[in-house]
């Protein structure tokens, strides 16, 4: 059983497109986050959402929007896609009652643009 | 605000010896500070923590991290290093944004190159 699933794995698509990353967690977590890792392979923090609320929105483009049905699911729509996007998108989850609880992350999305 | 250095990009061990990747890290209040470690093509694993009490943590797969107040450090280390161990890794320290949510703060990683 996956803990957090991402899907696609990997999403190849032009410039100017609109896409959707879904992601769902089975752990009963309340928060999950979206984090981008770039070329160099460095993460960073692009969303978090607890209990369906969005906390923390680190200088996002306005492209990028995060929806939440649920607590087990934060997908993550981009639209008009540009060539810098192009990255690998993580999605985790954790436990937010105490910082002591790290997080469980997804295996990833590979995101091209051509 | 709070950050994580990791100051080598790189780090190459021979199968057997032991090996340290270090972590620096500044924040306001007491840390939490985790380790992770990416293989390739893959997300990242949870390997240890360190929360409170005492400074040697053990983790998953023989690592172990010593946090260091004086020095603000955690670094991780193994006794015996195997080709294996060959990753990513990456530290972190979590801390408690305004809104009341936790975020986790990465640094930028060091690739562990163990030879045979």
């Amino acid at each position: 059983d996956t803990a957090v699933s991402q899907t696609p794995k990997y999403l190849v698509t032009q410039m100017g497109n609109d896409k959707s990353i879904k992601c769902e967690q089975n752990l009963g977590h309340d928060t999950m986050y979206w984090y981008k890792q770039d070329s160099k392979k460095f993460l960073k923090i692009m969303f978090s959402y607890n209990n369906k609320e969005l906390i923390i929105n680190e200088t996002v483009p306005n492209r990028f929007s995060p929806k939440s049905p649920d607590k087990a699911h934060l997908n993550l729509h981009i639209n008009s896609l540009e060539l810098g996007d192009s990255a690998v998108y993580f999605c985790a989850s954790s436990q937010t009652q105490g910082a002591s609880y790290g997080y469980t992350f997804g295996s990833g999305t590979r995101l091209t643009v051509v | 605000a709070q950050s994580v250095a990791q100051p080598e990009d790189q780090v190459n061990v021979a199968e057997g010896n032991p090996l340290t990747v270090k972590c620096t890290y500044s924040v306001s209040g007491n840390p939490y500070l985790f380790w992770y470690v990416q293989y390739p093509n893959r997300g990242l694993q949870f390997l240890l923590k360190y929360i409170t009490g005492d400074n040697l943590v053990k983790g998953s797969y023989g690592f172990e991290a010593e946090f260091n107040k004086s020095q603000t450090s955690f670094h991780l280390k193994k006794p015996s290093a195997l080709v294996s161990d060959s990753a990513l890794y990456f530290c972190a320290v979590r801390v408690r944004s305004g809104g009341g949510a936790d975020g986790l703060t990465f640094g930028k990683g060091t690739h562990l190159i163990i030879q045979p």
